[in-house]
């Protein structure tokens, strides 16, 4: 079985400035790893994802993530975010067995100031 | 290209009233489809999902039921809402594939008064 933990509930930070969300991970198997933004009463949207190779992933909108086995971590950064990047960000987890279900963590919000 | 859509958008319903929510997608065959809850403040928890038509597994025990009656159809039910099935509800498709990913709809948005 899965578990994903996202450190921080809420995380405030003014505009311009780096910000990293953090997510760390347990599982029995090797996984694939998912970062996903929700705006306000939309739907998730993938930001990036890990499947295999460089540990270090771009997305869109300028995030990146980092995959650390040895501590079974995958934080999100930003070096300089917008007010626009104010969202709910979730990090995921699916087994790389080709199983159906992903597991999501219980999401960070990303509150930023002008 | 794959799209997704949920309707409706919004829904106000009585309790004990009867639900039902649909969800499709555009653009693939014999995807895998999700519907997921997400209350106030709070993450996703996953409701049902479906491998393929009539092939419904349902996570958590509930007044809630889905049917899966066309290949890129997806129907989530409920006979009595109750006020703790209020929330925002998401329908998601996986490629049947081993790409990994789920692609998530716009939601729908369900009080019950």
């Amino acid at each position: 079985a899965q578990s994903v933990t996202q450190l921080d509930s809420q995380v405030p930070v003014f505009e311009e400035a780096p910000v990293e969300l953090r997510c760390n991970y347990s599982s029995s198997v090797s996984v694939y790893l998912f970062w996903y933004v929700q705006y306000p009463n939309q739907g998730l949207q993938l930001l990036l994802k890990y499947l295999s190779g460089s540990t270090l992933v771009k997305g869109i909108n300028g995030f990146e993530a980092e995959f650390n086995k040895s501590q079974t971590s995958f934080h999100l950064r930003k070096p300089s975010v917008h007010i626009s990047d104010t969202a709910e960000y979730f990090c995921a987890v699916s087994p790389n067995t080709g199983g159906f279900k992903t597991i999501f963590g219980a999401g960070t919000r990303l509150f930023v100031k002008a | 290209s794959q799209t997704i859509h949920q309707w409706p958008a919004t829904l106000v319903q009585p309790v004990g009233s009867p639900l039902s929510l649909e969800c499709t997608v555009e653009g693939t065959s014999n995807p895998n489809l999700y519907w997921y809850r997400q209350a106030a403040g709070r993450g996703l928890q996953l409701l049902f999902y479906s491998v393929g038509i009539g092939q419904i597994s349902s996570e958590v025990p509930q007044n809630l039921s889905a049917s899966r009656p066309q290949d890129r159809q997806f129907i989530l039910s409920s006979k009595k809402l109750l006020l703790s099935d209020s929330g925002f509800y998401l329908c998601a498709w996986k490629p049947g594939g081993p790409r990994p990913e789920q692609f998530f709809g716009p939601g729908t948005r369900l009080t019950v008064l």
